[in-house]
């Protein structure tokens, strides 16, 4: 039972272009979100997160919006960089006594070509 | 400053083994979660602790995973005895709150023979 989906396994973009990757949540206890990135033989860094009550936050070339009705949330960012080129993992919390518990989605590896 | 420490970064070991990783968090964090990632299943969260006291364990796979943390700047996760199946990546991560983004070490890869 797959709580956080990211359907993408991979997305392919030029340097300066838009990327945006994607991801979708069942759980409607869910009200934090984050996305963390990924590079090889490291741990996940977290980038950006989102609170169920903003449906956007800003952070540079970083942008997550989350759309609560349709469960879905989306991190875009402009422009895309060869650095940026990484696995991308959402994640979410449910509030209460399991807001320290994070459900990770299975990750989207993100090309960017020079 | 320092980052999640986790030794050793890579184990090979063979099965019936008991296996010890280890993780030193960041200084001044209350929050201390394992973590574990194979092609299978993902990044899931095995056991995470605050305050040094275990809160959440249901994501510990059967009785033969054990984790402590005796202090605020030690946790260990324990499997005895080892299986070939427990081969992944574990991933330590600390916070400072519980709402906070947790912060992750690079990882023990384990391979179990």
């Amino acid at each position: 039972d797959q709580q956080v989906k990211q359907n993408s396994p991979s997305l392919s973009v030029q340097e300066g272009r838009i990327s945006i990757l994607n991801c979708d949540y069942t759980n409607s206890m869910f009200d934090y979100f984050l996305w963390y990135k990924k590079y090889p033989a490291e741990g996940p860094t977290f980038l950006i997160s989102i609170s169920s009550i903003k449906d956007k936050n800003e952070d540079g070339r970083f942008t997550v919006f989350l759309n609560k009705s349709a469960k879905h949330l989306s991190l875009h960012i402009v422009p895309s960089q060869p650095g940026d080129s990484a696995v991308y993992f959402c994640a979410a919390s449910a509030g209460g006594t399991s807001y320290g518990k994070l459900t990770f989605g299975q990750g989207t590896i993100l090309t960017v070509h020079p | 400053d320092a980052g999640v420490i986790q030794s050793p970064r890579h184990e090979v070991t063979e099965m019936g083994q008991e296996v010890t990783l280890r993780c030193k968090p960041i200084s001044g964090h209350d929050y201390l979660f394992w973590y574990r990632q194979t092609m299978m299943r993902g990044l899931e969260l095995l056991i995470y602790f605050n305050n040094n006291v275990p809160i959440d364990d249901s994501g510990m796979p059967e009785d033969r995973f054990s984790a402590k943390m005796p202090n605020a700047s030690f946790s260990t996760l324990k499997i005895q005895p080892s299986e070939p199946r427990d081969s992944a990546v574990y991933f330590c991560a600390s916070s400072l709150m519980g709402y906070q983004p947790q912060h992750f070490g690079d990882g023990t890869r384990l391979s179990i023979l």
